[in-house]
C-alpha cells in the first residue's frame, strides 16, 4: 500500500516565522502536491510538482514555495508565516506515465495532514 | 474556475438508509473522482470514473456521470455509522490538463446509529 507520511500533525508557529512542511511518500511517484484545505472552501491547490526539481503554481501560490530535491520528499515552505496561513496543509502523490495501468495513475494518496496555526 | 460542487452541503440519515451525493462540475474532465475524509484527517480514494463511462459499483457504493449535465452522484447503499465522513468529488482538468486536480467544498454525511 502506498504510505504517504508528514512531518506533524499539528504545527503553531509565530507571524513572521519561516515554516517548513515536509511531506514523503514511498511508492515511487513522479507527482506529488499540496493542498490547502479551509472551511466552506474545499481544498486548493497550492503547489504542485511532476518530478524532482519540477514544480508548477497552483491555484493559491502566493506566500509560499516548495522544494522537490529528491523524488520521495515535497517540501512546502512558508517564507514569513501569516495568520491567514493558518489552515489544514494536505500532502499527495499520485503514480504517472505510460507504464502504469490507467486507473492507478489517477488516484491521488494522501498524507494524514498537518494542521498549522499561525499566532 | 473548474472546482466540482457537492450538493447538499450537510446530510442526516439514519444508519440503513441509503445516502446520495451529488457533484456538479464546469469544464470538460477526463475522470471524476470521489475521496471520504474523517474528521481531521487526510482523504482516502473512494471510486473513479471515467468521462466515457456513466455508472460505476463498488461495494455499497455506486457512482454515475452525466457529462452533457455536468454532474455525478455516490450512493451510499444501507448506510453504517461508520460511513459518518465528508465526502469530496474531484475533476481534472480535461485534456492533456489531467495533472491538477480540483475539489469541492464537501457534502458532510452524518449517520446516526
Amino acid at each position: 500500500d502506498v504510505k504517504v507520511t508528514q512531518s506533524s500533525r499539528y504545527l503553531v508557529k509565530r507571524t513572521g516565522e519561516k515554516v517548513f512542511l515536509e511531506c514523503v511518500q514511498d511508492m515511487d511517484h513522479e507527482n506529488m502536491f499540496w493542498y490547502r484545505q479551509d472551511p466552506g472552501l474545499g481544498l486548493r491547490l497550492i503547489y504542485f510538482s511532476y518530478d524532482v526539481k519540477m514544480k508548477e503554481k497552483g491555484d493559491i501560490p502566493e506566500g509560499y514555495s516548495v522544494s522537490r530535491e529528491k523524488k520521495e520528499r515535497f517540501s512546502l515552505i512558508l517564507e514569513s508565516a501569516s495568520t491567514n496561513q493558518t489552515s489544514m496543509y494536505l500532502c499527495a502523490s499520485r503514480q504517472t506515465g505510460l507504464a502504469a495501468p490507467p486507473r492507478k495513475t489517477d488516484t491521488q494518496y494522501f498524507g494524514p495532514g498537518t494542521r498549522l496555526t499561525v499566532l | 474556475s473548474q472546482q466540482g460542487e457537492e450538493d447538499p452541503q450537510a446530510l442526516s440519515i439514519q444508519e440503513g438508509e441509503n445516502a446520495t451525493m451529488n457533484c456538479s462540475y464546469k469544464t470538460s474532465i477526463n475522470n471524476l473522482q470521489w475521496y471520504r475524509q474523517n474528521s481531521g484527517r487526510g482523504l482516502v480514494h473512494l471510486i473513479l470514473i471515467r468521462s466515457n463511462e456513466r455508472e460505476k459499483h463498488s461495494g455499497r457504493l455506486r457512482v454515475t456521470l452525466d457529462t452533457s449535465k455536468k454532474s455525478s452522484s455516490l450512493l451510499i447503499t444501507a448506510s453504517r455509522a461508520a460511513d459518518t465522513a465528508s465526502y469530496f468529488c474531484a475533476t481534472d482538468g480535461g485534456g492533456l490538463n489531467f495533472n491538477k486536480f480540483y475539489f469541492g467544498s464537501g457534502t458532510k454525511l452524518n449517520v446516526k446509529p
